[in-house]
């Protein structure tokens, strides 16, 4: 593995099934997000963790949950889709306290919720 | 509330030179930055700005001033290949990143 890896990267879903995102970085960094990514709106914090075993919410956290049980992975779960998640998803790691604290992103997954 | 405004789209020739204007009104400021998207891709890091002025890196380069809270990403000698969105951002005083809805730059031959 070479950055972050997510799946799967595209998932047809319907309405009221439970789905989870997968996440994974080999950086070792030690924050960690979940961005969604709608038609002419910006990214979108869903959740975070700044660190294994710390979570947070974001601006649209409703419907999502998320852990953060070791460093390399974060998962995020959709516990009862609804067509209004119908999204792409971002998951992206940072290393805290570096010169620029650059987010570093994973390549997506496709999720429709139908 | 906080906003990050960018023009939704531009057109340029290739060999040009084109300006994308960002301004922000947030809670706090502890840097802006710029992404790239390629369309079906992931965004990747493209400039940081904390201090006003320009940061030159090869053919791209980004200005700051926080005090009018207003940034430019500059693209010199346009490619073809530039054509992507591009992403402003700001950090916050929570240390989160708030993000425009992008400019879409469109090269044309």
């Amino acid at each position: 593995i070479a950055g972050i890896t997510q799946a799967p990267t595209s998932q047809i879903l319907a309405a009221g099934r439970r789905m989870t995102l997968r996440c994974t970085q080999d950086m070792r960094h030690n924050a960690m997000y979940w961005y969604r990514q709608d038609l002419g709106l910006g990214l979108r914090l869903i959740h975070y963790s700044n660190t294994a075993g710390t979570t947070g919410k974001g601006e649209v956290p409703d419907g999502y949950s998320v852990s953060r049980a070791n460093t390399d992975d974060f998962p995020l779960t959709l516990a009862s889709a609804v067509p209004s998640q119908t999204s792409v998803y971002f998951c992206a790691s940072r290393k805290r306290g570096g010169s620029t604290d650059t987010q570093y992103f994973g390549p997506g997954t496709r999720l429709t919720v139908l | 509330g906080q906003n990050i405004d960018q023009p939704t789209e531009m057109t340029a020739t290739e060999g040009a030179i084109v300006q994308i204007n960002c301004t922000y009104q947030t809670s706090g400021f502890n840097g802006l930055f710029w992404y790239q998207q390629h369309a079906g891709e992931a965004p990747t890091f493209l400039s940081y700005n904390v201090l006003d002025g320009l940061e030159e890196k090869g053919r791209f380069s980004s200005f700051l001033s926080r005090s009018k809270g207003y940034s430019y990403l500059l693209l010199k000698e346009l490619q073809m290949k530039d054509s992507a969105s591009y992403l402003c951002a700001v950090r916050d005083s929570n240390y989160q990143l708030i993000w425009g809805a992008g400019t879409k730059l469109i090269i044309k031959p």
